[in-house]
């Protein structure tokens, strides 16, 4: 499979920005995505970019997306506690899966 | 509107033991996927099905069966249950969007 990578763990004050970053390896990607897993959860989409874009914002919510070197990040801005989950980026777009990372456990400390 | 529902929520099984996880939605979505929920390995595909009637593989089907007899079903079968097979197991349909909706999760514990 496609191999999606993301740092593990990310600690932030509240207030501060978050940035969650994530590599991928499959060029012909049409999306890529961005949800959020809170506790005994299912994963919800937070928000997703076309290949074709560099960059989306949608509220607090900024994607960036560097082609060349295949780099999606997510900031959040004003991070607050309820931000605290596990985030994973994905890739895909054909008619069939996604591709996850592994997650990064983002924990906002008041 | 309920979404994408998952039963059971929790199970334990015995090794060698067989079971089927089950899994609705109610958005007429032609996509829908099972994937499992490791620590550390994020989500991986195990089957998937691409309308009523179809299924196919994913990543890792081995010690899986799948039935999508129904649009809104897509059942997930263990037939001889393994302590590797312990994991959080998601199901998921897709818009025509291409944006996946995830139910809640079972956890499958095999002893």
């Amino acid at each position: 499979g496609e191999d999606v990578e993301q740092s593990l763990f990310l600690s932030v004050r509240e207030g501060d920005s978050s940035v969650i970053n994530c590599t991928y390896t499959d060029s012909s990607s049409t999306y890529l995505y961005w949800y959020k897993q809170e506790p005994g959860a299912g994963l919800q989409l937070l928000t997703y970019i076309f290949s074709n874009m560099d960059m989306k914002q949608d509220q607090r919510l900024t994607v960036l997306l560097n082609k060349k070197d295949k780099h999606l990040s997510l900031r959040i801005a004003d991070t607050q506690t309820g931000d605290s989950a596990i985030y994973f980026c994905a890739e895909g777009g054909g008619a069939n899966n996604l591709f996850f990372g592994t997650g990064t456990r983002l924990t906002v400390i008041p | 509107n309920a979404g994408v529902t998952q039963t059971p929520k929790f199970r334990v099984l015995k090794t060698g033991q067989s079971m089927t996880l089950l899994c609705a939605q109610d958005m007429n979505h032609e996509y829908m996927y099972w994937y499992r929920q490791d620590p550390g390995m994020g989500l991986r595909l195990i089957h998937y099905s691409v309308g009523e009637g179809t299924t196919a593989k994913g990543e890792v089907p081995d010690g899986y069966n799948v039935s999508r007899l129904k649009k809104q079903n897509f059942l997930l079968g263990l037939e001889s249950a393994a302590p590797s097979q312990t994991s959080v197991y998601f199901c998921a349909s897709r818009s025509r969007y291409n944006e996946q909706f995830f139910g809640p999760g079972t956890r499958l514990t095999v002893l």
